[in-house]
């Protein structure tokens, strides 16, 4: 069964230009959750979408969106890039209920200039 | 005080050795308990959920102490294999249902 996949595997933007990172969840697993991990700092949560709906967001600036298709693939947008916004940033699904488990992506690891 | 907190190591043991890892969480409503690996640039992997009766897979065992609101996870037999970094991580579950992980505990296992 295939994982959870991430695209690109690696983005370098300048400041000031806008990312955009993608993810496919495990089939069947209608949750998308995205994570950030920046250099030296654990993982901070950043999103979380079910049924095409955001149902939470971390504690990040709103040029971090995104968005949940019908087949349940999301995107991660990231608008005026800042040199701190380079990270690696995790995907991960899960079932339905809350609390489930989350399973990661390889990740996209973002580097601004 | 963090969310959830960790010894960050790093725990340096010989093969075979055991070694034990524990966590506390500040949270009461957390709902949901896990301890992932992640190696080095890479993802984190599953490493086994926690619940409060306590669960054994293979060579690792984890604990759940609600009422002190404390995790561990026991390694017994270390292998190479082992070396990684060691996140406690909890879910308040319901509206929330975010991660939330600690820094996690480096594991150097020698020959």
């Amino acid at each position: 069964e295939a994982g959870v996949t991430q695209s690109p595997t690696h983005l370098i933007k300048t400041r000031g230009q806008q990312a955009t990172l993608r993810c496919s969840p495990i089939s069947g697993h209608t949750s998308v959750y995205w994570y950030q991990q920046a250099l030296g700092l654990g993982l901070q949560f950043l999103l979380w979408y079910d049924e095409g709906e955001e149902r939470n967001r971390g504690n990040f600036p709103p040029r971090f969106s995104g968005r949940q298709f019908p087949n349940y693939s999301s995107e991660l947008n990231v608008n005026a890039l800042e040199l701190e916004d380079s990270a690696l940033y995790l995907c991960a699904s899960s079932l339905a209920p809350a609390g489930a488990v989350q399973f990661f992506g390889p990740g996209t690891r973002l580097t601004v200039l | 005080r963090k969310e959830v907190e960790q010894d960050p190591g790093p725990f340096n043991v010989p093969e075979g050795a055991t070694v034990a890892f524990n966590c506390t969480y500040s949270n009461s409503a957390s709902q949901s308990f896990f301890w992932y690996r992640q190696d080095c640039r890479k993802e984190p992997k599953l490493l086994m959920s926690v619940y409060s009766s306590g669960n054994e897979d293979g060579r690792f065992t984890a604990q759940l102490n609600r009422a002190s609101q404390y995790i561990s996870l026991l390694i017994r037999d270390s292998k190479l294999s082992d070396s990684a970094t060691y996140l406690c991580v909890v879910n308040v579950g319901g509206a929330t249902n975010k991660l939330i992980f600690g820094t996690g505990t480096l594991l150097a296992v020698q020959p």
